[in-house]
């Protein structure tokens, strides 16, 4: 069974750097991309990019671009989404994503709320 | 990048009737959508993918159809379950994009 565990919920402060987490289990975490969707309060569901893990390449929404880091780690099945200087427009629920063979959005971690605020 | 503009933004409906929620793309996707379900303070939950496949456990009163740039949700018979948010997703091109949502109330 896929499984996608992610990091609990934070509270940072403007400025703050940041690095939120998911562990994959349940499957061949190399051969799938995975990617990371943030849903603002109140508002709908938005693709910030997708990593392949066994190459490293990476898919930047061009929106996100620059403003995160999006990351995995082969050896412990983990994918990582990382900000440097956090701002309160960065307050959101933060989705990790599997995609399936074919990249339709087939497994979703349990989300990760993020809330910046001074 | 691909738009994906969906219809209506919210849907009032009553247990028991036929709804269907529409989504146009931007430019041809073949049949590369997907559509999920939100539930307020839940993950969202993928129904149906390739435009008309239905996800394992998913059930039969909801279906898809459509291609190149415009597609449908359906729900026959809706049940007290299926009020929540639904999105469709082009998987065609990256970034991938969603619908802004639409709310079944």
């Amino acid at each position: 069974e896929v499984q996608l565990v992610q990091s609990g919920a934070e509270v940072k402060k403007p400025g703050e750097s940041l690095r939120i987490s998911c562990k994959a289990s349940g499957y061949t975490f190399s051969t799938y991309w995975i990617g990371w969707v943030r849903q603002l309060p109140g508002k709908g569901l938005e693709w910030m990019g997708v990593l392949y893990p066994d190459d490293s390449d990476i898919k930047y929404n061009p929106s996100f671009q620059g403003q995160v880091t999006i990351s995995a780690d082969k050896s412990t099945t983990t994918a990582y989404l990382q900000w440097s200087s956090l701002r309160a427009s960065d307050t959101a629920v933060y989705y990790c994503v599997r995609t399936s063979a074919t990249q339709y959005p087939d497994s979703w971690g349990q989300g990760t709320q993020v809330t910046v605020s001074s | 990048d691909i738009q994906m503009t969906q219809s209506p933004s919210t849907l009032s409906a009553y247990v028991g009737d036929r709804v269907a929620i529409t989504c146009r793309a931007s430019q041809s996707i073949t049949r590369w959508l997907a559509w999920v379900q939100q539930k307020p303070g839940q993950a969202p939950r993928l129904l149906i993918y390739k435009a008309s496949t239905l996800e394992g456990g998913v059930p039969s009163r909801f279906s898809g159809s459509g291609s190149g740039t415009d597609f449908t949700l359906t729900i026959n018979s809706l049940q007290p379950d299926d009020f929540a948010t639904y999105y469709c997703q082009q998987y065609n091109s990256k970034p991938y994009t969603f619908g802004q949502g639409t709310k079944v109330e």
